[in-house]
């Protein structure tokens, strides 16, 4: 099965900067996922974005999508140190299991 | 409060034994997944199941087995087989015909 690749593999930002991560993919989605994990914890959904879309925005969580290039970003604005976790994307092929497959993920660090 | 829990949240065996992690949901959700995480990795599939007394292997099933007697309960079974057991496992479902998971906390096991 397919598995993404998040790059960067870590990042460092001080509160108030934006954050960017990135997530590659290697076949047809339906749909792509965000989640974030914080150390030691389960993962809580960020935002879903569909094939069909390319832009999407969820207070200050703004995701693309290009199909094309089979690559998705994630931009967080003005960064907060709560912001601080692992963040991972997710794909879903739109097969009757609706599995996900995750990618290594990004470790952001915002510092205060 | 609705959500799913995981039991226990940390747990030690000793090389040989078969252990049993508990997963609990009151979600009413349909589906049900289990995912094994390394340090510093992505989520990998390991057993998912769809409806009551039916599952399938995901990505990484060798050494473990799964049960789905009732809707709310997926307990995932780590087996003497498993060569490399040392993990966080964690436990998520999905409303039928929804796209998110809903994850649960997570078991950390260690073998000694």
């Amino acid at each position: 099965s397919q598995q993404g690749e998040e790059d960067p593999q870590a990042l460092s930002i001080q509160e108030g900067e934006n954050a960017t991560m990135n997530c590659s993919y290697k076949t047809s989605i339906n749909n792509l996922q965000w989640y974030r994990q914080n150390s030691g914890r389960g993962l809580v959904h960020l935002i879903l974005i569909r094939s069909n879309e390319r832009e999407k925005h969820s207070g200050r969580l703004r995701v693309t999508l290009d199909t094309s290039k089979k690559s998705s970003s994630l931009l967080i604005t003005a960064s907060r140190a709560a912001d601080t976790a692992s963040y991972f994307c997710a794909t879903d092929d739109g097969g009757s299991a609706r599995q996900l497959t995750f990618g290594s993920g990004t470790q952001l660090t915002v510092l205060p | 409060d609705g959500g799913i829990t995981q039991s226990p949240k940390y747990l030690f065996r000793k090389e040989g034994q078969n252990v049993t992690l508990s997963c609990e949901q009151n979600l009413n959700h349909d589906a049900m997944y289990w995912y094994r995480q390394d340090p510093g990795q992505g989520l990998r599939l390991i057993y998912y199941s769809q409806i009551v007394n039916d599952f399938q292997k995901g990505d990484i099933a060798e050494g473990y087995s799964v049960s789905r007697e009732k809707k709310e309960s997926f307990p995932l079974t780590v087996t003497s087989a498993q060569k490399n057991p040392t993990a966080f496992y964690l436990c998520a479902s999905r409303q039928g015909g929804g796209n998110e998971q809903f994850f649960g906390p997570g078991t950390r096991l260690t073998v000694l």
